[in-house]
Order: C-alpha cells, then structure tokens, then sequence
C-alpha cells in the first residue's frame, strides 16, 4: 500500500529565510510524486513533481523539492520565504504503473511565513 | 479556460436530507475522483471513476454515492445515511493518455454544512 507521511503539521518562517516542508513517502516499486498548494476555501493547485532524472525539481512560485531515493523523501524547498508563500501544502504520491489510479496525500503541513 | 467546475460552493443541508454536488470538467479528462477534505485529516478519497459508467469505491465511500454517465460530469450524492457529511468535498481529474506523470487536476470546492 502506498502512503504519505508529513510529520510537520505547522511550520512557521520569516519572510525572506529558507523553508523547509517535509515529506516521506512509501510505495512499491518507483514512485510519483507531487506538491500541491491550497488557499482558504480553494481547491489544491499543482506546484511541481518528481517523475524520473534530476533529484531536483523546480517548481511554481519559485519552490523546488529534493528526491531521496535512500531516504524515501522529497521535501520541498524555497530560498526565500515570502508572506504570500503562507498556505496549507499537500505531498502525493503515485506507484509507477498504477495508470490512472488516485493520488494518496500526505495530511497537509500548514505554512505560516511572517514578516 | 478549461477546467474543473464545482457547485454550489456551499451547501447546507439538513438532517436527513440527500444532497448533491455538482463537479463538471471541460479537460476531456478521462478519470475523475472525488475527495473528502476535514482539518488535520488531509485529503481522503471516497469515489473515482476512470471511464463513463464505472466507478469504484475509495476509502470513505460509505453514506455517499456516484454516477458517471457523461465524461463531462461526476456528481456526487450525500445520502442520510452519512452520519458526519460536514466537510470540504474536492473534486478532482486526470488524462487517461498521460495519468502517471500528470497529477489531479482540482476544482475549487464545495463547503458542506449540516444545520
């Protein structure tokens, strides 16, 4: 069975230092793996994702997410940390050759970027 | 623009009641999902359906129920019989050509409240 875990429900940061949100994964096999972002009362828009290649994918809004194989993480990452920046964000993951089944997510880490 | 359009964004119902929500897609996606969204929860998946005139059970798909005779529209039912329906209810699409490597699509919601 495949399953998420973001071991953070909140994390807070000033605006303009490097963020962190962390996320490790389980599945069989090679996974997917995504970053979502929500607003209030928004549905989840998409930020980046991990299919194959670089261990490092760049994203929306500046964000990027380092894949670890060995650690079984893809956490995500922003240099500089803006107010905007301060929303609910959501990892996913996807086993390879599982077509178009759901994604599972992760609970969700709660970002709070304070001026 | 396409995309994915939910309805109502809020919905009150009463005890007893059968309620429904409207998800419609102009993508030409193929698969679509629904999903269940409570505070610390993260996102719980209750039905999906990847072709017209089939759909399987999520984790949650007790007290809720589905149809997909258009490809274009995946309602959502909300019968009596869920015993807790106060929630964010997401809907969610992805191509059948491109689904390992392309993630959900979402709508933006619709608020469910019982008075």
């Amino acid at each position: 069975a495949q399953s998420v875990a973001q071991p953070e429900d909140q994390v807070n940061v000033a605006e303009g230092n490097p963020l962190t949100v962390k996320c490790t994964y389980s599945v069989s096999g090679n996974p997917y793996l995504f970053w979502y972002v929500q607003y209030p009362n928004r549905g989840l828009q998409f930020l980046l994702k991990y299919i194959t290649g670089d261990n490092l994918v760049k994203g929306s809004y500046g964000f990027e997410a380092e894949f670890n194989k060995s650690q079984t993480s893809f956490h995500l990452k922003k240099p500089s940390a803006l107010v905007s920046d301060s929303a609910l964000y959501f990892c996913a993951v996807r086993a390879l050759n599982s077509g178009n089944t759901p994604l599972v997510f992760g609970k969700g880490t709660r970002l709070s970027v304070i001026a | 623009d396409g995309g994915i359009t939910q309805s109502p964004k809020y919905l009150f119902r009463k005890e007893g009641q059968n309620v429904t929500l409207s998800c419609e897609q102009n993508l030409n996606h193929d698969a679509m999902y629904w999903y269940r969204q409570d505070p610390g929860q993260g996102l719980r998946l209750i039905y999906y359906s990847q072709i017209v005139n089939d759909f399987q059970k999520g984790d949650i798909a007790e007290g809720y129920s589905v149809s997909r005779e258009k490809k274009e529209s995946f309602p959502l039912t909300v019968t009596s019989a869920q015993k807790n329906p106060t929630a964010f209810y997401l809907c969610a699409s992805t191509p059948l050509t491109r689904p390992v490597d392309y993630g959900h699509t979402f709508g933006s919601g619709t608020r469910l409240t019982v008075v």
